[in-house]
């Protein structure tokens, strides 16, 4: 157990529609990242937030946003869903933001889109 | 842009047999390297690190060198067990996030 938990494990929706996943990071973490699993695309980096503010953007298309709460509890809002947004969304953290901290990810949250 | 380059699998061992599963990467500047392990229905969890060059990461058995003249950074295991069948996954964290390899897949039979 990497102490990052995810909700919901499972998720299945119809295209056009909107979801929230929900990410809590390891207790004292501030850095919280999102990342999207796919057969085609491999593991990408999505977005990571530091201490509630926008560290770094990676491969999020613009119907996604994310948000990082005063709690440090972090969601991922996806929206106007296609088809190929079904894929395993995992949450990470980390004490810190630099190359060198470890990030700990959750058990991920797997979507299928119908 | 960085970039990481594994070897494709599967990747079919017997039990006790050496494992070398390589990685080599593409960075602009001094990245730190990484080995995650996903094993099935689960996340990533991570097996070892190296933040600079001659560095060696190890843990369980499993163990990398940083090298730079060679921009690599190879898994090894002298003696696998059925027990590690699972996906391997090299990365590189340049800034603070991380770019992985396609990942490989190690199938351990007894």
């Amino acid at each position: 157990d990497s102490g990052v938990t995810q909700t919901p494990k499972h998720l299945i929706t119809a295209t056009g529609q909107r979801v929230t996943l929900r990410c809590s990071p390891r207790s004292g973490d501030l850095s919280v990242y999102w990342y999207q699993q796919s057969l085609d695309q491999g593991l990408q980096f999505l977005i990571q937030y530091y201490n509630g503010e926008e560290r770094a953007k990676g491969n999020i298309l613009e119907r996604f946003s994310a948000q990082q709460f005063p709690d440090l509890h972090s969601e991922l809002n996806l929206s106007s869903l296609e088809l190929g947004d079904s894929a395993l969304y995992f949450c990470a953290s980390s004490v810190g933001a630099g190359p060198s901290y470890e990030q700990y990810f959750g058990p991920g949250t797997r979507l299928t889109v119908t | 842009g960085n970039s990481v380059t594994q070897m494709e699998g599967p990747v079919t061992l017997s039990e006790e047999a050496f494992l070398t599963i390589n990685c080599t990467y593409t960075a602009t500047g001094y990245p730190s390297l990484f080995w995650y392990v996903q094993y099935p229905g689960e996340g990533l969890q991570l097996l070892l690190k190296a933040t600079k060059a001659d560095d060696k990461g190890s843990n369980k058995g499993f163990e990398a060198t940083y090298r730079k003249e060679t921009t690599s950074f190879h898994l090894e295991k002298g003696s696998v067990q059925v027990s590690d069948s699972a996906v391997y996954f090299c990365a590189l964290s340049e800034r603070s996030t991380l770019t992985f390899g396609k990942g490989t897949m190690l199938l351990v039979s007894p």
